[in-house]
């Protein structure tokens, strides 16, 4: 089983939908953090969390929420899906301050 | 200013060839730097980190200048297999967040 689990893998939805995206790690680590890729763009930073208590936004939060319901779990919502949100979104982890960061194998998003 | 910047490319290159990468980064008190991996539209996997010694591992170089503020990855006798997506990545400022560049491709052709 892989240390960084994403859910779903591919999903089209419509236009003002809201969608959960669920992310969960068996690798212990503090740190999750959410990236959107865009072709091009390479990976930008849409929030992060380096505890149960800690949430912050990256450099593009607008649109997005986020929940810690656990230290293994941090899921990605969209409130109301918009075209220029269809992106692949990237779970990650890390152990601490500088360390590598650990992937799941992304979620291929679709609005329509 | 991007904080990580990289340039995009495409590397087209023969097997067998030589190729280098750089990558510049903004934030002088960044700590820690990483080459990833990336395959298309797959997860970005560690390639290798990059210390301030320098860092080799089979074919594969990085080095780091402080004092310029790069990065560079050196691949030595491409293989087919070697083309991907090589992403530049920077922890730093005051919460060590993984910061990403664009990426470079590289397409190595026979």
């Amino acid at each position: 089983d892989a240390d960084v689990t994403q859910t779903p893998r591919n999903r089209i939805t419509k236009t003002g939908k809201r969608i959960m995206l669920e992310c969960s790690q068996t690798k212990g680590h503090d740190r999750m953090y959410w990236y959107r890729q865009d072709p091009g763009l390479g990976l930008q930073l849409i929030y992060y969390s380096f505890d149960v208590k800690d949430i912050n936004k990256g450099e593009i939060s607008d649109g997005y929420s986020v929940s810690r319901q656990a230290q293994a779990k941090f899921s990605l919502s969209l409130e109301s899906a918009i075209p220029n949100q269809t992106a692949l979104y990237f779970c990650a982890t890390s152990g601490g301050p500088g360390e590598e960061a650990f992937f799941g194998q992304g979620t291929r998003l679709t609005v329509v | 200013r991007k904080e990580v910047e990289q340039d995009p490319g495409p590397f087209n290159v023969p097997e067998g060839a030589t190729v280098a990468f750089n990558c510049t980064y903004s934030n002088s008190a960044s700590q820690s730097f990483f080459w990833y991996r990336q395959d298309c539209r797959k997860e970005p996997k560690l390639l290798m980190s990059v210390y301030s010694s320098g860092n080799e591992d089979g074919r594969f170089t990085a080095q780091l200048n402080r004092a310029s503020q790069y990065i560079s990855l050196l691949i030595r006798d491409s293989k087919l297999s070697d083309s991907a997506t090589y992403l530049c990545v920077v922890n730093g400022g005051g919460s060590y967040i993984p910061t990403f560049g664009r990426g470079t491709s590289l397409i190595v052709h026979p």
